[in-house]
């Protein structure tokens, strides 16, 4: 089992829509908690990051964290083709450690 | 100008060759590292380093090395390079106790 699992996607949805994308991993070391966003050809960009549990929203974006259950997820409000990318979730234990990356799921919204 | 610069960004061999990539950052971060970016199998971690003198392996390091030559330049290099390191591969840097990463634009990496 991978340390973070995320579905591949695509994941379609119309424009205005509620996204929500999830990661599930399995180290509970982890404490850092991060969505990167992808457009095609280019490198990943940070989003967001959060620490433990909780939520953290900036804009229409929204982390979610519960190390309970060890599911993160990110929401995306009034989602617009802009939008459209890739997304990977990313852990780490912070400070020197590596981060893990999800594989990323790929949003497409329509117009 | 961008924090993280990587060259070339496009790059077409043959099996067999040696092949280097640069990157370089402007930010004076000291973690730096190596990701290749494969369809359905996310970024997987080749190097990375902390320091000058400190340089570590990743998942997948087998069949490349690397080398810090100043706390803004990491180059990568295939000694050999085989069809399946076609890839697109991405140089990162690392600051805080979030280890929060920037992304260069990548390479795009083909041999034949």
């Amino acid at each position: 089992q991978k340390e973070v699992e995320q579905d591949p996607g695509p994941l379609s949805v119309p424009e205005g829509a509620i996204v929500s994308l999830n990661c599930t991993y399995s180290n509970s070391a982890f404490q850092y908690f991060m969505w990167y966003r992808q457009y095609s050809r280019k490198g990943p960009e940070l989003l967001m990051y959060t620490y433990s549990s909780g939520n953290k929203e900036d804009g229409r974006f929204t982390a979610q964290v519960d190390k309970s259950s060890k599911y993160i997820s990110l929401f995306i409000r009034d989602s617009q083709p802009s939008d459209s990318a890739t997304y990977l979730c990313a852990t780490s234990a912070g400070g020197y450690s590596t981060l893990t990356f999800g594989k990323g799921t790929m949003l497409l919204v329509s117009p | 100008d961008a924090d993280v610069t990587q060259t070339p960004r496009n790059r077409i061999t043959k099996t067999g060759k040696r092949i280097m990539l640069e990157c370089s950052q402007t930010k004076g971060h000291d973690r730096m590292y190596w990701y290749r970016q494969d369809p359905g199998l996310g970024l997987q971690l080749i190097y990375y380093s902390f320091d000058v003198k400190d340089i570590n392996k990743g998942e997948i390091s087998d069949g490349y090395s690397v080398s810090r030559q100043a706390q803004a330049k990491f180059s990568l290099s295939l000694e050999s390079a085989i069809p399946n390191q076609t890839a697109l591969y991405f140089c990162a840097i690392g600051t805080g106790q979030v280890n929060e990463q920037f992304f260069g634009p990548g390479t795009r990496l083909t041999v034949l």
